[in-house]
């Protein structure tokens, strides 16, 4: 079992509400993501981190943002959650060189 | 960054042998091709990764021919729990993070 965990795993949240989405890894990996996915469709790279102070934004266009302060751990915070925020955002984490990915169990975010 | 294209369903029997080939046109030297799989509502799970010829681990095997511009997932003797959503991805990790196309949907039925 991959060493990584999520939390909250479900948030239900009033529009305008400021949220962080947890994300902790215990296996010392250099590499974190976040994948935002909706039911049915296909993953979306939003962030992504290859160390500490290092972050960068992924294909998709995201109004979320990340932080990296210690190796293990990679918050996603939205500042003013919207309806349109709502989805599955999924962690992982890899190791250096062509290391697969490990992923969270997610979290569902629904914005009333 | 080389793009992949895989069906995006495809329908099996219980016993059967499933076959999934991926397009990866312009994949480059330093590429490794990783294949994922993923149930309803949980991220995805680390199937293979190959980089040339033939991998095999024990769940699955992958094929690759010379040029590299392709790569085939074989599932022996699928089962229904092996209904799932199955993903290529071509890249090289060490340089930037990779991303999910839309992926094989594998429909097993009895």
């Amino acid at each position: 079992e991959a060493d990584i965990y999520q939390t909250p795993r479900y948030l239900v949240i009033g529009t305008g509400k400021k949220i962080t989405l947890e994300c902790s890894q215990t296996m010392g990996h250099d590499k974190m993501y976040w994948y935002q996915q909706d039911p049915g469709m296909e993953l979306h790279l939003i962030h992504y981190s290859y160390g500490v102070n290092s972050t960068e934004k992924g294909d998709l266009s995201s109004e979320s943002t990340v932080s990296r302060i210690r190796t293990e751990h990679f918050p996603l915070t939205l500042e003013s959650a919207r309806p349109s925020h709502t989805s599955q955002y999924l962690c992982a984490s890899s190791r250096a060189g062509n290391g697969e990915l490990f992923f969270g169990e997610g979290s569902r975010l629904t914005v009333l | 960054l080389a793009k992949t294209t895989q069906p995006i369903s495809m329908d099996s029997y219980e016993g059967q042998e499933v076959n999934i080939t991926c397009s990866h046109n312009n994949i480059a030297t330093n590429d490794y091709i990783t294949w994922y799989q993923q149930f309803p509502s949980q991220g995805p799970r680390f199937i293979i990764q190959g980089y040339k010829t033939k991998v095999t681990n024990e769940v699955a095997s992958l094929f690759i021919p010379a040029d590299r511009k392709s790569s085939t997932l074989s599932l022996p003797r699928v089962s229904l729990s092996d209904t799932a959503v199955y993903y290529c991805l071509v890249g090289d990790t060490g340089r930037r993070a990779l991303t999910f196309g839309s992926g094989t949907r594998l429909q097993v039925q009895p």
